[in-house]
């Protein structure tokens, strides 16, 4: 079955620490990829996208992703967090969303 | 442009009332999403129009739901009869194809928060 896997659910990290989100995929063919984010009390914002072309995709806020097509993989980064990143980070594929890891930056 | 428009924005009802989530997709959008947030369950994709047809309803959780989008620029969401499960953050989301089929990028509204009691 067609399913996106985000395997945390909750990270916890302190300010100035690095950050990788997983995303996993079972879609074959081309896909689009996204990540999200929404703060709290807040509506879903998008951070980044890919389409084609350069697997490594800079987005909004410092946040980057890497397609690894072989691993079916688009896992997100930051090299160094900060507490206003505190927020739900969704992955999506082809419309369908993970089910969401809740990021919590310690000041 | 507005953006995607939903109304309510909060909607308060009893049990075994009918619910109706309003959508107004951003203009030229030929895609529209209707997605649930909640606590237990996440984010989940409740059905997909393309060009105001049903694409894909797999996730509509049962009968008591029904969508229907009878033009470009409207689209509505109905629980019929509603309950105390139903209660979450409804979103609607609209998109734009672009050349290539899976190239566009989905545009949220500010979702209508339902409780029903």
């Amino acid at each position: 079955a067609q399913s996106v896997s985000q395997h945390n659910h909750h990270v916890i990290l302190s300010e100035a620490a690095s950050l990788e989100l997983g995303c996993n995929y079972s879609y074959g063919g081309t896909v689009n990829l996204f990540w999200y984010v929404q703060y709290p009390g807040q509506h879903l914002q998008l951070l980044l996208k890919y389409f084609s072309g350069d697997p490594l995709v800079k987005g909004i806020k410092g946040f980057e992703a890497e397609f690894i097509k072989s691993k079916f993989s688009f896992n997100l980064r930051k090299p160094s967090v900060q507490w206003s990143d505190t927020a739900e980070y969704f992955c999506a594929v082809r419309g369908r969303f993970g089910a969401g890891t809740r990021l919590t930056v310690k000041p | 442009d507005a953006g995607v428009i939903q109304s309510p924005r909060h909607e308060v009802t009893e049990m075994g009332q009918e619910v109706t989530l309003r959508c107004k997709p951003i203009s030229g959008h030929n895609s529209l999403f209707w997605y649930r947030q909640t606590m237990m369950r996440g984010l989940e994709l409740l059905i997909y129009f393309n060009n105001n047809v049903p694409i894909d309803d797999s996730g509509m959780p049962e009968d008591r739901f029904s969508a229907k989008m009878p033009n470009a620029s409207f689209s509505t969401l109905k629980i019929q009869p509603s309950e105390p499960r139903d209660s979450a953050v409804y979103f609607c989301a609209s998109s734009e194809r672009l050349a290539a089929k899976n190239q566009e990028t989905q545009y949220f509204g500010p979702g209508t928060r339902l409780l029903v009691l």
